[in-house]
């Protein structure tokens, strides 16, 4: 399957700790997007990078960084984490900087305790 | 800022009727929508999109721009129609990201 790809499926984790989330694009893609669904909210736009390069910003928490490596794939570091952080968050991948259509991947759910 | 309205959580609707599902936007240029849709265990893709004027597995959105909506139709419904649907809206002069609505889960009702 060269579709997207997010590891891991599930994390589990403490209030206060720090995880890393990881995406690997479609191929022959170079756009990476991030994606907090939380419950009751729809899809929220965090962070897109552009082959390397942060492209948009969305409502992404300081607490909250991201970048996307040479090879293409990409990270979302999340740190100081609360309990509110707690979600599903999605990586899409799009061949160009214009961002359509999106391809996403199964995404992460989130636990914190 | 853009914003993208689904007023429905849930619909269920019985099997060979027909479907609408809810999209208002709020943004003052021309902007792109889409649907997305997320079937039972598969990841969120791409349904349709309003600049290339197509149905797909039967449905159909049109933009109205004087309504500032984009609602998904279907004449008649099928079972394998039930799943997650999102409306969203890229804003081309503004951003490169795609701004998505809370989703409206359709259960077709056999």
């Amino acid at each position: 399957d060269s579709g997207v790809t997010q590891t891991p499926k599930h994390l589990i984790t403490a209030t206060g700790q720090r995880v890393t989330l990881r995406c690997s694009p479609r191929s022959g893609d170079l756009s990476v997007y991030w994606y907090q669904q939380s419950l009751d909210q729809g899809l929220q736009f965090l962070i897109q990078y552009y082959n390397g390069e942060e492209r948009a910003k969305g409502n992404i928490l300081e607490r909250f960084s991201a970048q996307q490596f040479p090879d293409l794939h990409s990270e979302l570091n999340l740190s100081s984490l609360e309990l509110g952080d707690s979600a599903l968050y999605f990586c899409a991948s799009s061949a160009d900087s214009r961002g359509s259509p999106l391809h996403f991947g199964n995404g992460t759910r989130l636990t914190v305790t | 800022a853009q914003r993208v309205t689904q007023p429905e959580k849930l619909l269920s609707v019985f099997k060979g009727a027909p479907v609408e599902l809810k999209c208002n936007y709020s943004y003052s240029g021309s902007p792109e929508l889409f649907w997305y849709v997320q079937y039972s265990r598969q990841r969120l893709q791409l349904l349709l999109r309003h600049i290339s004027r197509e149905s797909i597995k039967g449905f159909t959105a049109d933009l109205n721009k004087g309504e500032t909506s984009f609602h998904l139709k279907k004449p008649f419904a099928q079972e394998e129609d039930s799943a997650m649907y999102y409306c969203a809206l890229k804003a081309p002069k503004l951003s490169e990201k795609l701004t998505f609505g809370t989703g409206t889960r359709l259960t077709i009702i056999p």
